[in-house]
């Protein structure tokens, strides 16, 4: 399976503090992607990294990617109290998109 | 409208009895994904549309789910004889690029169809 699993399951941290979630996979990709999940709400997407990208940015978020090790790791940093949600890694490659557990982010005011 | 809309937003059904949840894509998308997501928990894949290609139906957990996609466009995912254990958030996804030559792009979902089986 090429499911992604995210690491830790849950992240508490304080408002301004940098937050970093951990993603690894089983089979070789084309990419990687990151969405975001609020409480009871559809995922919104937030970053593609392809198989030969190593590292990404948008805003405040860092994306990068390790094929080797089959990882991927998402940065937040200077999180807000708005940060806090369910933040899940997907694997695409010639097949479906899959879906991690998600890592639940809570940031603290 | 501008993004994927799914109804019902909730749906209460007894054990036993069909249910039907329904999505509408983004126009022009050629893509379409069909996910389950437990209560505090990751994705199953369900389904995937593409195009006039036959869909891939790998996901469905048992021939009492099937779903259909017509025109290209809107989808029913259906559920007959409904059971406990399929009490979850249905999530339809859509996304302008599939999979044909290994490019997964990105996905548009909508906020569920919430199935509570009692």
């Amino acid at each position: 399976s090429q499911q992604g699993e995210e690491d830790p399951q849950a992240l508490s941290i304080q408002e301004g503090e940098n937050a970093t979630m951990n993603c690894s996979y089983k089979t070789s990709i084309n990419n990687l992607q990151w969405y975001r999940q609020n409480s009871g709400r559809g995922l919104v997407h937030l970053i593609l990294i392809r198989s030969n990208e190593r590292e990404k940015h948008s805003g405040r978020l860092r994306v990068t990617l390790d094929t080797s090790k089959k990882s991927s790791s998402l940065l937040i940093t200077a999180s807000r109290a708005a940060d806090t949600a369910s933040y899940f890694c997907a694997t695409g490659g010639s097949e479906k998109l899959v879906f991690g557990k998600g890592t639940k982010l809570t940031v603290n005011p | 409208g501008a993004g994927v809309s799914q109804s019902p937003s909730n749906k209460v059904t007894e054990k036993g009895k069909d249910v039907e949840l329904r999505c509408d894509p983004i126009s022009g998308h050629t893509a379409l994904y069909w996910y389950r997501q437990s209560l505090g928990q990751g994705l199953e894949f369900l389904i995937y549309f593409q195009g006039n290609s036959a869909p891939d139906k790998s996901g469905l957990p048992s021939d009492r789910f099937s779903a259909e996609r017509t025109g290209g466009s809107v989808s029913t995912l259906t559920i007959q004889r409904t059971q406990q254990e399929d009490s979850a958030v249905y999530l339809c996804a859509s996304s302008p690029i599939g999979l044909a030559g290994g490019r997964a792009g990105e996905l548009f979902f909508g906020e569920g169809s919430r199935l509570t089986v009692l």
